[in-house]
């Protein structure tokens, strides 16, 4: 069955970085993009960024260009976002989100990790 | 960026009740829209994509219509695992964004 699993969140001092992975299982990796999108606690949904299926091509949310960078290793069916820079309002649940259809950016998301919490805080 | 806008806030129903929310985005976006249930301490799930499509595995009970600017989604009879959050998310361009979000919740 399709799998996303978030791992490397943690409480971590403004300024500072972490790095997310979503390793992913039961289906094709290479063949879908996917997306992060994060909850702040108590608040709503904001996508975060997303990485073509073959990588070439990535897009962020404002609110994080220059500071987050998406990557993904197809050959270990693994996607990653380094975030640096660190500010409290990145405190968050981090979730991946596979797309629906596959070879394209997707419009909408049918499969979700259970989040990684990322906090920052002195 | 396009806003969405979810209306309303918060509602308030009971089991077998017709329940509607909408959603209203800053410039038209087609049908490039899809509708997601969250419940607490729990991933969203798609419900609909492309405005009126049911994803697979969802119940009939739930429906979506709308194009361009203003859109729904009705819950025909609602079931007590319906009480929830629910969002709006649009992908007509990036950045993709989502409404406020509506929570249901029991009179």
């Amino acid at each position: 069955q399709v799998q996303l699993v978030e791992s490397g969140g943690g409480v971590v001092q403004p300024g500072r970085s972490l790095r997310l992975s979503c390793a992913v299982s039961g289906f094709t990796f290479s063949s879908y993009s996917i997306h992060w999108v994060r909850q702040a606690p108590g608040k709503g949904l904001e996508w975060v960024a997303v990485i073509s299926y073959d990588g070439s091509d990535k897009h962020y949310a404002d609110s994080v260009k220059g500071r987050f960078t998406i990557s993904r290793d197809n050959s270990k069916n693994t996607l990653y976002l380094e975030v640096n820079s660190l500010r409290d309002e990145d405190t968050a649940m981090y979730y991946c989100a596979r797309v629906r259809s596959a070879h394209s950016y997707g419009s909408d998301f049918d499969y979700w990790g259970q989040g990684t919490l990322v906090t920052v805080s002195s | 960026d396009i806003q969405m806008t979810q209306s309303p806030s918060s509602v308030s129903a009971s089991v077998g009740d017709r329940v509607t929310i909408t959603c209203r985005a800053s410039q038209g976006i087609n049908s490039w829209l899809a509708w997601y249930q969250q419940k607490p301490g729990k991933a969203p799930q798609l419900l609909i994509y492309a405005a009126s499509s049911l994803q697979r595995g969802v119940p009939s009970r739930f429906s979506g219509s709308g194009s361009g600017t203003d859109f729904t989604l009705t819950i025909s009879s609602l079931q007590p695992e319906d009480f929830a959050t629910y969002y709006c998310q649009q992908s007509k361009s990036f950045p993709y964004t989502f409404g406020q979000g509506t929570k249901l919740d029991i009179k």
